[in-house]
């Protein structure tokens, strides 16, 4: 079956611009979950949705926000952007708790 | 709260030498434990995992076993190979408080022929 779908791959933004990236999950899970992987701070949890509602938000300032549809498609949303804002942004989903997730490819940001 | 410790890396090796990557971790509940890898380029996959005590993960060669007492879940592999080279990066999910993966800060593995 499909994996976890990511669009687009490559971004490339100007400061205070804002940007939307794309998550499509694992067909039948409804959970999605936003990561962002920088050299500097590694891996950190940006936000969880499950039938279409934040379950979960990591430590990251409102600039950064999220939505899941219906279909359990997800996206995210960064206002204002700033030039830390650049890094790999992963998506994952997951069929159920604790039994950890697939991630998609990454869409690579890069601010300006 | 809760923490992930790997091993430094880069860990460099050559053909058919056994791997050991070292994870230790901190979790305010009962935690599921994961290792994932990322390729150049690519996302993470993931490579294994364990839910309880005592459980080994496998899987292509690579094994973790689940050690409550020392809390660790220290991944090896017997012989690696060239594909093998790549990002290593051990996680866990405390089982009933959310569903967010808490990662280690990653071990690159390099492999020579």
């Amino acid at each position: 079956k499909a994996g976890v779908t990511q669009t687009p791959r490559y971004l490339i933004k100007t400061r205070g611009q804002q940007v939307t990236l794309s998550c499509s999950p694992i067909s039948g899970h409804r959970s999605v979950s936003w990561y962002q992987q920088t050299p500097g701070q590694g891996l950190q949890f940006l936000f969880e949705y499950f039938s279409e509602t934040q379950r979960n938000k990591g430590n990251f300032p409102g600039r950064f926000s999220g939505r899941q549809f219906s279909n359990s498609r997800s996206e995210m949303n960064v206002s204002t952007l700033e030039l830390g804002d650049s890094a790999l942004y992963l998506c994952a989903s997951s069929l159920a708790q604790g039994t950890g997730y697939t991630f998609g490819s990454g869409t690579r940001l890069t601010v300006v | 709260g809760n923490s992930v410790t790997q091993m430094e890396g880069p860990v460099t090796l050559s053909e058919e030498a056994f791997l050991t990557i070292n994870c230790t971790y901190t979790a305010t509940g009962y935690p599921s434990l994961f290792w994932y890898v990322q390729y150049p380029g690519e996302g993470l996959q993931l490579l294994l995992k364990a839910t309880k005590a005592d459980d080994k993960g496998s899987n292509k060669g690579f094994e973790a076993t689940y050690r409550k007492e020392t809390t660790s879940f220290h991944l090896e592999k017997g012989s690696v190979q060239v594909s093998d080279s790549a990002v290593y990066f051990c996680a866990l999910i405390v089982n009933n408080a959310g569903n967010m993966l808490t990662f280690g800060g990653g071990t690159r593995l390099m492999v020579k022929p």
